[in-house]
């Protein structure tokens, strides 16, 4: 499969431990992206990477979300602390940037659900 | 505040109906808006939009932009039972990479 993959797939948890996410892009892909979706709403952007640089930061991750993309392939999402408001389904996506600057649509990954209890 | 307004937020209907989904859109530096359709996981792509009035077509599906009425449709003619999921609209803007979502319209397709 050469699609985007997430791992694991379904986290329960209890508030206060820490949990952390893994999202594998297709492998040409030099952009990664996290999102985050609750129920009833629209998938929120939390963070992007172009190879290994963390380009642009939501204002709704706070400083207990950190995201790392070390070699430019897989990334890594960890929440410390987590709080029940975290439970979500966390989306991972990723796309290709051009070298003329253009970039093709963002293809999403099955998600992680986040449940804490 | 940038906002992405779907309509309506759920539908009914019988297979072998046409129905149109509303996307209407309020953001700043407009670069694209996209169409995806969401099952039980991942959203996969439908469209992509950058230019009023071009009509892109998969099938039975279709969708069109109006930048200057700021709104997107996209039309599912002759709906079949699979066509049922959650529909969701995005935009980009200039000078960001991110998606952003509206709520998306949720389309039952009974048999």
């Amino acid at each position: 499969d050469t699609g985007v993959s997430q791992d694991p797939r379904h986290k329960i948890t209890k508030r206060g431990q820490n949990v952390t996410f893994r999202c594998d892009p297709i492998s040409e892909h030099n952009r990664l992206y996290w999102y985050r979706q609750t129920l009833g709403q629209g998938p929120e952007f939390l963070t992007y990477f172009q190879n290994e640089a963390q380009l642009e930061k939501s204002r709704l991750l706070s400083d207990r979300f950190s995201a790392e993309r070390p070699k430019g392939s897989f990334s890594t999402l960890e929440i410390q602390r987590t709080e029940q408001g975290d439970s979500a389904m966390y989306l991972c996506a990723s796309s290709l940037l051009l070298r003329d600057g253009s970039s093709y649509e963002q293809y999403f990954g099955p998600g992680t659900r986040l449940t804490v209890t | 505040e940038d906002k992405v307004v779907q309509s309506p937020l759920s539908l009914v209907v019988h297979e072998g109906d046409t129905v149109t989904l509303n996307c209407s859109y309020e953001v700043t530096n407009f670069r694209s808006l996209l169409w995806y359709k969401q099952e039980k996981k991942a959203p996969t792509f439908l469209f992509m939009l950058t230019s009023s009035g071009i009509e892109k077509k998969s099938g039975r599906l279709s969708s069109i932009l109006d930048k200057k009425e700021l709104f997107s449709i996209l039309n599912i003619t002759a709906t079949q039972t699979g066509d049922s999921a959650i529909y969701l609209c995005a935009l980009t803007q200039g000078g960001s990479e991110k998606l952003v979502f509206g709520k998306g319209t949720k389309l039952t397709v009974n048999p």
